[in-house]
């Protein structure tokens, strides 16, 4: 399995600003997803990303409101843009390398939107 | 469009018994995995358990074994000699190759007694 370590793990932030996650894995993989458990509800993919291409969003979620990054094979981030309450959540990071059909889940960053 | 429901919103258990948290999906693949995942209240979702569609046998780790009715459409997990630190919420997850999206249930609350 891999390790993964999400930050920041927690913050507050005003309506109308932005916050990037960042998610970094301790081995190389392939893909690397991005999910929002919004509070009290289950999981939902916001967005597929690969090294070297442009992130693949899920229906609902836009470029524009969640810019993802993946310069390499370890690392990758979220933006969340011009934030609204609405946007209060866990984001989470999840991986999945190799050979392997399982995914694995980093910590989760809790957002809270005042 | 396929759709994974979990009808148990919470359940609680006795410490050393046993419980069973039920899943259904609904999906016209035949191809297919099945998660099980535990999120304890650090939110960090550890995966407890997988089968694949085609296996007729049902998976088991260790305290946790599944029982996978595939004409049912039914995934239901049984956790036996329950423990304290088996409190978590608990999510049934789909995902059908060569997709790469898992598809979550609302989750299971699961409390243990002492």
């Amino acid at each position: 399995s891999a390790v993964i370590s999400q930050k920041p793990s927690r913050d507050i932030c005003q309506r109308g600003t932005s916050l990037t996650i960042q998610c970094q894995v301790d081995s190389q993989v392939t893909m690397m997803f991005w999910y929002r458990q919004q509070p009290g509800q289950s999981l939902t993919l916001i967005a597929t990303a690969n090294q070297g291409s442009e992130a693949t969003y899920e229906s609902g979620f836009v470029i524009d409101k969640f810019p993802i990054s993946r310069p390499n094979l370890t690392f990758s981030t979220l933006t969340v843009s011009n934030m609204s309450p609405e946007d209060s959540s866990i984001y989470l990071c999840s991986v999945r390398g190799g050979g392997s059909y399982e995914q694995y889940f980093g910590p989760g960053t809790r957002l809270t939107v005042t | 469009a396929q759709t994974v429901t979990q009808s148990q919103p919470e359940m609680s258990v006795q410490e050393a018994e046993t419980v069973t948290l039920s899943c259904t999906y609904d999906t016209s693949e035949s191809d297919y995995y099945l998660f099980w995942y535990k999120q304890p209240p650090s939110r960090q979702m550890i995966l407890v358990i997988r089968q694949e569609a085609y296996k007729q046998q049902n998976a088991t780790e260790n305290r946790f074994s599944v029982n996978f009715q595939k004409a049912a459409k039914s995934f239901s997990l049984k956790i036996s000699d329950s423990q304290l630190g088996d409190a978590a919420m608990y999510f049934c997850a789909y995902r059908s190759p060569p997709g790469v999206k898992l598809i979550f249930g609302t989750g299971t609350l699961l409390a243990v007694q002492p």
